[in-house]
C-alpha cells in the first residue's frame, strides 16, 4: 500500500515571498502520478499540479512548481511571489497506474498562511 | 462547464434519521468517486464508479451507508441510520475516460446531532 506523508501541519509565509511544501511518499510502483490539491477555506478541492513519475522534468504552472525526486521519493511544492488567495490547506496525493489504478492517496494536509 | 455539483452544501440532523447526498458529474466524465473527509482520518475513498457500475466499495465504513449511480449525469450517497461520528464533509469527484486528473465537487459538510 502506498503512503503520502507531508511533515509540516502548518506554515506561513510573507505575501510576494517564495514557500515550498514538503511531502514524501512510499510505493514499489516504478511508474505513477503526485499531485498537489489546493483546499481554501471555501473547502473545495482544487488541483494545482500535476507530475508524471516517467518524466524527469519537473512540472511547473504559472507561480507553483514541483521538485520531484523519484530516487529520494519526494515530491515538494514551491509557490513563488506568495499571493493572499494562496492561503489554503495543501494536500500532496498519489496514484498509480494501470488497471485497477485509480485511487488518490493524500497526505494529511499542510496549512499555508499567507501574510500581509 | 459547471463542474461536479453536490447537494446539499450542508446538512444537519438528528441521530438516526435518514441523509441522502447528491452529485452529478461533469459531463463526459466516466469514472465517480465519493470520499470522505474529517480531521482524524482525513481524506478516504469511499466508493469507486466506472461507466456507473460500482468497481471498489471497500471504503464505505459499514451497512448503513450506500450508494448507487442510476445514470452517467447522478449519483447518491445514501447514510441510514445516521450517528455522530457520520458527521463530515463528503465529496464527490468525477474524471474524464483515460484521464488521471480528478476533479472534486465543493464537499458537503454533515452535522449528525
Amino acid at each position: 500500500a502506498q503512503t503520502v506523508t507531508q511533515s509540516q501541519p502548518e506554515m506561513s509565509v510573507q505575501e510576494a515571498e517564495t514557500v515550498t511544501l514538503s511531502c514524501t511518499y512510499d510505493t514499489s510502483e516504478n511508474n505513477y502520478y503526485l499531485f498537489w490539491y489546493k483546499q481554501p477555506p471555501s473547502r473545495q478541492m482544487i488541483l494545482v499540479i500535476r507530475q508524471e513519475a516517467y518524466k524527469q522534468q519537473n512540472a511547473t504552472e504559472n507561480r507553483f512548481s514541483v521538485n520531484f525526486q523519484k530516487a529520494a521519493k519526494s515530491f515538494s511544492l514551491k509557490i513563488s511571489d506568495s499571493q493572499l488567495g494562496d492561503t489554503a490547506m495543501y494536500f500532496c496525493a498519489f496514484m498509480g497506474v494501470g488497471a485497477g489504478s485509480y485511487q488518490l492517496t493524500f497526505g494529511k494536509g499542510t496549512k499555508l498562511s499567507v501574510i500581509p | 462547464d459547471a463542474g461536479v455539483i453536490q447537494s446539499p452544501r450542508h446538512e444537519v440532523t438528528e441521530m438516526g434519521q435518514e441523509v441522502t447526498l447528491r452529485c452529478k458529474p461533469i459531463s463526459g466524465h466516466n469514472s465517480l468517486f465519493w470520499y470522505r473527509q474529517t480531521m482524524m482520518r482525513g481524506l478516504e475513498l469511499l466508493i469507486y464508479f466506472n461507466n456507473n457500475v460500482p468497481i471498489d466499495d471497500s471504503g464505505m465504513p459499514e451497512d448503513r451507508f450506500s450508494a448507487k449511480m442510476p445514470n452517467a449525469s447522478f449519483s447518491t450517497l445514501k447514510i441510514q441510520p445516521s450517528e455522530p461520528r457520520d458527521s463530515a464533509v463528503y465529496f464527490c469527484a468525477s474524471e474524464p475516460l483515460l484521464g488521471t486528473d480528478q476533479f472534486f465537487g465543493p464537499g458537503t459538510r454533515l452535522t449528525v446531532l
